[in-house]
Parts: structure tokens; sequence; C-alpha cells
């Protein structure tokens, strides 16, 4: 089966970095995506990792080892809207993708 | 701007009826799934469909059917609801597998079976 880690919960303040990390056991690989769920909202993409390596979009960036079987998603400069659940999601075929049970983030003032 | 639509956000149904969720993609996809999302489980993939009157299992199928008669529109079908259906139901489109083309989610269906 497939197996996706991530913490359950993250705080942070506004302004600050945070990094929500994401390990994976996979039958196989073909990317892993981020994405972001805001409270009673349809997931929306964030980013694409495919190869080892860092993303930069904004101020999100995203990061893959594919060794290590591991990814993270940093938020810099951390703004209230930015409160909400990241899933990390691993393509292991030609069209599914597995998630992990999610990350919800909560940005205090 | 693209969108997936589902028929309903809010349902309530009773034990051993037949339910249907309807969800509908103007993108032109190939590909659309359905999935539940409960606390602490995350998503998980009951059925997709990589073509027109295609579908394919995905982890979780028991209990569900799905229908695909047209490219725009996939039904997930409840034969007989149960409570442990109560859930939400998210609906996903995407286009053939070129990797890096993420998957569209619609609003989500909140199912109370009671």
């Amino acid at each position: 089966g497939q197996n996706i880690d991530q913490p359950t919960e993250m705080t942070a303040t506004e302004g600050a970095i945070v990094q929500i990390n994401c390990t994976y056991q996979t039958s196989g690989f073909n990317g892993l995506f981020w994405y972001q769920q805001h409270a009673g909202e349809a997931p929306t993409f964030l980013s694409y990792n495919v190869l080892d390596g860092l993303e930069e979009k904004g101020r999100f960036s995203s990061f893959l080892s594919r060794s290590k079987g591991y990814s993270y998603l940093l938020l810099k400069e951390l703004q209230m809207k930015d409160s909400a659940s990241y899933l990390c999601a691993v393509r292991d075929g030609d069209y599914k993708l597995s998630f992990g049970a999610g990350t919800t983030v909560t940005v205090r003032a | 701007d693209v969108k997936v639509t589902q028929s309903s956000r809010y349902l309530v149904k009773r034990t051993g009826e037949k339910v249907f969720l309807e969800c509908v993609q103007d993108m032109d996809h190939e590909n659309m799934f359905w999935y539940r999302q409960d606390p602490g489980l995350g998503l998980r993939l009951i059925y997709f469909s990589y073509d027109v009157k295609m579908k394919e299992k995905g982890d979780i199928p028991e209990g569900y059917s799905v229908s695909r008669e047209k490219k725009e529109r996939f039904s997930l079908i409840l034969e007989s609801a149960s409570t442990n259906q109560t859930s939400m139901y998210l609906c996903a489109s995407s286009y053939p597998p070129d990797s890096s083309y993420e998957q569209y989610f619609g609003p989500g269906t909140r199912l109370t079976v009671t």
C-alpha cells in the first residue's frame, strides 16, 4: 500500500516561515503535488515536483528528494489567509494520486 | 477559467436509499475521479475514469459504483446508502497522463446518511 505522512497541525505567527514535511513510501513515483485547502472549499494546486531540488513560486517553495522519499513545502512571509490545510500527494502511476491526511496550518497575528 | 461543478453542496439521505452524486467539468479533460475526505484520513480514491465508459476501482470502491456516459460528466452512485458513507465527496478532473498536469477539484458534496 501507499504510505504518505505529514504532521497533523502546525501553528506560526504572521510574517514568519513554516515548513511542512512530507515523507512517502509508494509502489511507484511519477511526481509529488502540494495542494491548499481552505475550510469548506475545494483543494487547489500549489506546486509540483518530479525531479530532485527546489521549486519556487512566489512565497511558496517545494523541495523533493526522491532517494529519501521526502518533500517539504515552505511558506514564507505568512499571511492570515494562509491558514488552511496543506495536502501532500504522490502520483504513483499514470493517473492516481495518493494523498496524505493533510497538515492544518494556523497563522496567528 | 477551469471549472468542476458538483450537483449539491449538502445532501441528507436515509439508510438504504440510492444516492446519485453528479460531477461536470468543462475543460474537456480525459480523466475524472471521485474521492471521499474524512478527518484524519485525507482524500481516498473511490473510482476513476480515463475515458468515456471506462472506469477503474480506486482504493475504497466497496458500496459505490460509477457511470461515465459523456466525457464531461462522471456520476458516483451509492447503491444502498449506509451511515458509514457519511462523508465529504470530492470530484476531480485532469488531462491525460502528462505527469505535470494537476487535478482540478469541485467544491465537494457533504453527504449525511441518517
